[in-house]
């Protein structure tokens, strides 16, 4: 079964701290995998999008990671500032018959940064 | 400043009562996307449109929901008849091609949809 799991599920930190989220998948065939950050109240903004054969992508303060064999990924956000604090969840594509692709939705990890 | 815009962004209705939200997608873009989203569930995939053709709709309950695109400028998802568990936040999301590597997705700002 395709499943998407985020961990933790809430962190709270200090502004100016580092955090890593983390995102594990069983998603077959693996297309690629996004991350979004999603605030209150408004839609999600992509992040980054990752393949098969990229090991990490930076997009600002965010560097997210992805280990296709352990089918593990992490997004590390640096220096946090209090406009960090969003939900922020992982998604996994598999490459389906057809040519289109299939998303899979993680749970998502709700940070909270304070000052 | 291009953006996905989605009407009405809040909407109260009793069950029973049809219920119909509209997105734009971003000019050019050939792909839209409807999701619901909910603090138990997350955020669920309802089905999407690729050249206003569906391509995936088997994350919609068929007996009450439709999604169509009358034209490429709008995307319509229609509930009838509503009941309270439909009550959620509804995105829709455009983009250029079908979820792969190199096809980001622009949200909208979403409805949320209470049902009495």
């Amino acid at each position: 079964k395709n499943q998407v799991e985020q961990s933790p599920q809430s962190l709270i930190i200090l502004e100016g701290k580092n955090c890593t989220l983390q995102c594990n998948y069983t998603v077959s065939p693996f297309s690629n995998l996004r991350w979004y950050k999603q605030d209150t109240g408004r839609g999600p903004v992509s992040l980054t999008i990752m393949t098969f054969s990229e090991n990490t992508k930076s997009n600002g303060r965010y560097t997210a990671t992805l280990d296709a064999d352990t089918k593990q990924s992490s997004l590390h956000i640096t220096a946090s500032q209090l406009s960090d604090s969003a939900s922020y969840i992982c998604v996994v594509s598999a490459g389906l018959s057809g040519g289109y692709n299939k998303l899979i939705f993680g749970a998502g990890t709700r940070l909270a940064v304070h000052p | 400043d291009a953006r996905v815009t989605q009407t009405p962004r809040d909407k109260v209705t009793e069950m029973g009562q049809e219920v119909t939200m509209r997105c734009q997608p971003i000019l050019g873009h050939n792909t839209v996307f409807w999701y619901r989203q909910t603090m138990m569930q997350g955020l669920e995939l309802l089905a999407y449109f690729r050249n206003r053709a569906p391509l995936d709709d088997s994350g919609m309950p068929k007996d009450r929901f439709s999604a169509e695109m009358p034209d490429a400028t709008l995307a319509t998802l229609k509930i009838q008849p509503s009941e309270p568990r439909d009550s959620a936040v509804y995105f829709c999301a455009s983009g250029q091609g079908l979820a792969g590597p190199g096809d980001t997705q622009y949200f909208g700002p979403g409805t949320r949809l209470t049902v009495l």
